[in-house]
Parts: structure tokens; C-alpha cells; sequence
């Protein structure tokens, strides 16, 4: 079964810098799909950003950008020029591929919660 | 256009009552999932449903039941509350089955049981 890791339960970051949030991940398959979801304290879950793993190049959505390392099983997001709406929940998640029913939901990690500092 | 729509916000329940959780959507979409969120646990698969009429168990599924008469509509029954349950849920809904198009998740619902 798939698992999805994020080791980092908080991080904190001053207002227009940069931060890092690390994912990883456990999987056989070779092709799947991974995401970013941000959860502000509305609750409400937005998607950040997406890769799928077929791809080489990074996803990038404006300040957003993700370092997706395949072999390592690694998708870390990195969020520049921080703002003080950047503060949230932060998901990663897993999507595989393959049509199975239950095996095609997300499976999410357990959160990183971003502080943003001014 | 609503999107996926989640009723009541906020839920004290007592111990054995039991509620259903409401959740609609106006996007035409087959598949809707129930998740729920505990603190420090990322979120889980409670149930979910590939169409009108067809539903299936995810990850915890024991003492919550689903139904799905419409496409639109997607309810979440507890019967016997109990503290365990205590918890944020989430309904989502996608266009399709896998793929890397988002979910559409609603605004989630608060329950405490006590």
C-alpha cells in the first residue's frame, strides 16, 4: 500500500522569504499522480499544485514550485516570496494511476502546518 | 456555480444519538468521496461512490453509513455516535475516477461527540 510522509508537523518562515516543505513517499508503482493541497483556518482545501510522475519537469504555479525527485521518492514544495496568506495547513497526496476503486483515492499525509512571520 | 456543498458547519451529538451529515454538489460529477480529518492524522477514506446508486467502503468505514439516490447528493449517516467519531469530515467530488484533475472538496463539517 501506498503511504505518504511529512516529517516536518510545523515550520515557520519570515514574510518574502523562501521555505521548503519536504514530502515523501512509498510506492511500486511507477506512474501515479502527487499534490499539494493548502488548508487555511476556513478549513476550505485548495489545491496547490500537481505533478504527475511521468513527467521530468517540475510543476510550477507562480510562487509555487515543487522539487520532484522520482528515484527518491521526494516531492517537496517550495513556497517564495512568502506571504502572510501563505499561513495554512499544507497537504501532500498521492493519486495512483491504475483504475481500482478505492486504490485511485487520494491518500494524504499528515500536514505541515506553515507559520508565516512578518 | 455552489460546487460541493456541506451541511450543518459545526455538530455537538451526545453518545448513541444518531445525524446525518448533507453534502451536494452542482457539478455534475460521478464520483464523491467522504473523508475525514483528525488532528495529526491527515485525512481518511470513509466511503465513497463511483455514480447514482453504486457506493463502497474506503479505509474507516465502521459506524458510518452512505447512500446515493442522485448524482447530486451524497449523505453520510451515523447511527450510534460515538467519541471516536469526533472529528472534521470532508465530502469531495471529482470528474473522474483517477487522473490529476483536483478534487472539489466542501467546507467540511465540525462534529464533537460527548
Amino acid at each position: 500500500a501506498q503511504t505518504v510522509t511529512q516529517s516536518q508537523p510545523e515550520m515557520s518562515v519570515q514574510e518574502a522569504e523562501t521555505v521548503t516543505l519536504s514530502c515523501t513517499y512509498d510506492t511500486s508503482e511507477s506512474d501515479y499522480y502527487l499534490f499539494w493541497y493548502k488548508q487555511p483556518p476556513s478549513r476550505q482545501m485548495i489545491l496547490v499544485i500537481r505533478q504527475e510522475a511521468y513527467k521530468q519537469q517540475n510543476a510550477t504555479e507562480n510562487r509555487f514550485s515543487v522539487n520532484f525527485q522520482k528515484a527518491a521518492k521526494s516531492f517537496s514544495l517550495k513556497i517564495s516570496d512568502s506571504q502572510l496568506g501563505d499561513a495554512a495547513m499544507y497537504f501532500c497526496a498521492y493519486r495512483s494511476v491504475e483504475y481500482g476503486g478505492a486504490t485511485n483515492k487520494l491518500i494524504f499525509g499528515t500536514g505541515t502546518l506553515l507559520a508565516v512571520q512578518p | 456555480n455552489a460546487g460541493v456543498t456541506q451541511t450543518p458547519k459545526f455538530r455537538i451529538l451526545k453518545i448513541g444519538q444518531s445525524m446525518t451529515l448533507q453534502c451536494t454538489q452542482d457539478m455534475n460529477h460521478n464520483y464523491m468521496y467522504w473523508y475525514r480529518q483528525d488532528p495529526g492524522m491527515g485525512l481518511k477514506l470513509i466511503y465513497y461512490s463511483v455514480g447514482a446508486g453504486i457506493t463502497d467502503k474506503g479505509e474507516v468505514p465502521n459506524g458510518y453509513n452512505v447512500s446515493r439516490s442522485t448524482t447530486e447528493d451524497f449523505p453520510l449517516r451515523l447511527e450510534l455516535a460515538a467519541p471516536s467519531q469526533t472529528s472534521v469530515y470532508f465530502c469531495a467530488a471529482d470528474r473522474v475516477l483517477t487522473g490529476n484533475s483536483p478534487l472539489h472538496f466542501g467546507n467540511g463539517t465540525r462534529l464533537t461527540v460527548t
